[in-house]
């Protein structure tokens, strides 16, 4: 099946700076990929949907200047958490589905933890 | 998004069957009804996926009421690499995000 990677699995940053996670999709193309932030012993919850060459969509609630999220090529988005805080440590998963098929693929999370 | 309703957390023993069971009592004509897992520490992966016939595949079965308010998630002989949290959802257009409910933790007893 199709592969989607995330870079990095894990960080650890001080408070108010920024991260950069990056999503691949390796084998296949994505115009569209999504992220989603996961709390311990909660539920994925969907943040914001990538666009290629267009703007991302964000969910209700979530922060699109402190979430930035770039989708520059058709294998990779990134999303940049500015100014993290301790609150926006999470484990943070991308997906992206291939051909129009109905299984979307997942990345394997960054776990972010933020002093 | 049509809801779907799942048991917070299932036991079973090893090498036995798993029936992990969805209610959807919510869902239109044109949902699909997916299922993904997702190990601990890891993202989740596609189990399987159905519209009304039911499904098999290599990692299980999937078997839908005739009213499709109901699905199972059949695991014909759990393995301990199978504990995970099992989730159920709805769709009905192929380039929609996934809403992921609160899903099934399966626990596997050696």
């Amino acid at each position: 099946g199709a592969v989607v990677s995330q870079h990095p699995s894990r960080v650890i940053c001080k408070s108010g700076t920024s991260v950069k996670i990056e999503c691949r999709s390796l084998d296949f193309q994505a115009t569209t990929m999504f992220w989603y932030r996961q709390f311990p012993k909660q539920s994925l919850m969907l943040m914001a949907t990538s666009n290629e060459g267009s703007k991302a969509t964000y969910e209700q609630g979530v922060e699109k200047d402190k979430f930035l999220i770039n989708h520059a090529s058709l294998t990779l988005s990134t999303l940049t958490v500015t100014s993290a805080h301790p609150e926006d440590s999470s484990f943070y998963i991308c997906s992206a589905g291939a051909g129009g098929g109905e299984e979307q693929f997942f990345g394997p999370g960054t776990r972010l933890t933020v002093l | 998004d049509a809801k779907t309703t799942q048991p917070n957390s299932m036991e079973s023993n090893e090498e036995e069957p798993v029936h992990l069971p969805c209610n959807h009592s919510t869902i239109s004509g044109t949902d699909y009804i997916h299922w993904y897992r997702q190990l601990p520490s890891q993202g989740p992966e596609y189990v399987i996926h159905g519209l009304t016939s039911n499904v098999n595949n290599r990692m299980a079965s999937l078997a839908i009421a005739e009213d499709r308010k109901s699905s199972t998630l059949i695991l014909h002989r759990a393995t301990l690499r199978d504990a995970a949290v099992y989730y159920c959802i709805l769709r009905n257009n192929a380039g929609n995000m996934l809403t992921f409910g609160g899903g099934t933790r399966l626990m596997v007893k050696p």
